[in-house]
Formats: C-alpha cells, sequence, structure tokens
C-alpha cells in the first residue's frame, strides 16, 4: 500500500505562476523526498527534507514539512513549460529500509 | 560519474520467454533497487540489495529474479511472464540507508511490454 497520498492529483498552470502540491503520510518518518519524472523516464531527486527540519529551499522550489499533520508541501515559484512533468513525494519509514511513494500530482504548465 | 544505465529500453517478450534487465552505476553506491510503474501511477518497490545482499523482497511473484553480482551492477531475471507485467521497471541506487539518508538516483528505465 502506498503511503503518501498526494494532491491535487494533476495542476494546470500558465507560466510564471506558482504551484503548489500537497503530500499527506501516515506513519512517522527520517525524512520526505520530492521527485520529478518527465512523461515516461525515470524519476528526478529534487530535495530532501529532514524529520526535524520544517522548511527547505532549492532554487524555485519550496518545501515544507509538518510531522504534526504528517504531511508535506512542494512549491514551485514562478513556473516554467519545463516544469511539466509528474511529481511525487517520497517517505522513508523510520525503522524501516524502503522508499515509499505518493500518487503523485500531473503538473502541466502552459506556455 | 553520476549515472544509472539500465538496458534495454525497450523490451517485447513472450510469455514462455526468459530474458534479462541489466542496472549498472558507478557512484560507489552500496544499495540498489528494483521498482515497476505502471501508467499513470508511482512506483512500486520490487526489490532492495544493500552491500551485494537482498534485503528487501515486497512480495514479488518468482517469475522475477533479481540478481547482484557485484556492488555495480544489478540484474533482473525474467521468465514465463504475465501481460500484466507489462511496465515501466525502474532501477535506482543510493548510499545504503542506515549511513546516510536515502537519496536515489534513478535510471531512465526499461518499457517491458508482455505479449
Amino acid at each position: 500500500s502506498q503511503q503518501g497520498e498526494e494532491d491535487p492529483q494533476a495542476l494546470s498552470i500558465q507560466e510564471g505562476e506558482n504551484a503548489t502540491m500537497n503530500c499527506s503520510y501516515k506513519t512517522s518518518i527520517n525524512n520526505l523526498q520530492w521527485y520529478r519524472q518527465n512523461s515516461g523516464r525515470g524519476l528526478v531527486h529534487l530535495i530532501l527534507i529532514r524529520s526535524n527540519e520544517r522548511e527547505k529551499h532549492s532554487g524555485r522550489l519550496r518545501v515544507t514539512l509538518d510531522t504534526s499533520k504528517k504531511s508535506s508541501s512542494l512549491l514551485i515559484t514562478a513556473s516554467r513549460a519545463a516544469d511539466t512533468a509528474s511529481y511525487f513525494c517520497a517517505t522513508d519509514i523510520t525503522g524501516g529500509f524502503k522508499t515509499i511513494f505518493g500518487a503523485g500530482t500531473r503538473l502541466f504548465v502552459k506556455a | 560519474d553520476t549515472e544509472v544505465t539500465q538496458t534495454p529500453k525497450h523490451l517485447v517478450m513472450g510469455m514462455t520467454n526468459k530474458k534479462s534487465l541489466k542496472c549498472e552505476q558507478h557512484m560507489g553506491h552500496r544499495a540498489m533497487y528494483w521498482y515497476k510503474q505502471k501508467a499513470k501511477k508511482p512506483p512500486e518497490l520490487m526489490f532492495v540489495y544493500s552491500y551485494e545482499k537482498l534485503s528487501i523482497n515486497e512480495s514479488v511473484p518468482s517469475r522475477f529474479s533479481p540478481e547482484c553480482p557485484n556492488s555495480s551492477l544489478l540484474n533482473l531475471h525474467l521468465h514465463a511472464l504475465q501481460p500484466e507485467d507489462s511496465a515501466l521497471y525502474l532501477c535506482a541506487s543510493s548510499q545504503p540507508w542506515r549511513e546516510v539518508y536515502n537519496e536515489q538516483f534513478f535510471g531512465p528505465g526499461t518499457r517491458l511490454t508482455v505479449l
């Protein structure tokens, strides 16, 4: 079963707008990661946030983590057509060895 | 070299065939993974190798047989597959979970079609 649930499932925005995606999870985690996947390709790691961190930035990406609510959000600012992809959150479970991916958000950025 | 390579890119096989998928990395990672991904779904973990030993098998049918011959190579042997096994098979590598936080590097995948 998948640990992470993401919303929205799909998001369509204009170039230049911000895109926000949310992820919720069920069990305690060591860290939470966000990955991007272009259609039919491998996943690319975007950012990792540790369970003792609340916010992290990387370029146009901002990730927040609220462990009390078991949720995370990914904000992409000033979106570009090249940001069109599926975005997945992934959690490493405390005491476990495996990474579980959420259902993903499909982002479409219109030029 | 920060790349994970996978061969072949595409594979079409019959249900009676035996084939193998290959994955290679030269980043010195000691954990390697196989995932299965159906269209518009997230990757699902199949196997994890840590230090060339199988550490996780997510109840995968025996028609899928993983092998880790050395720290750089990971194979997935396929035999008597079913049409529902058609999917994108992704390989990934990372430092072992217990040593550092588990950023995974993914290969481009093998698109498998079972007829």
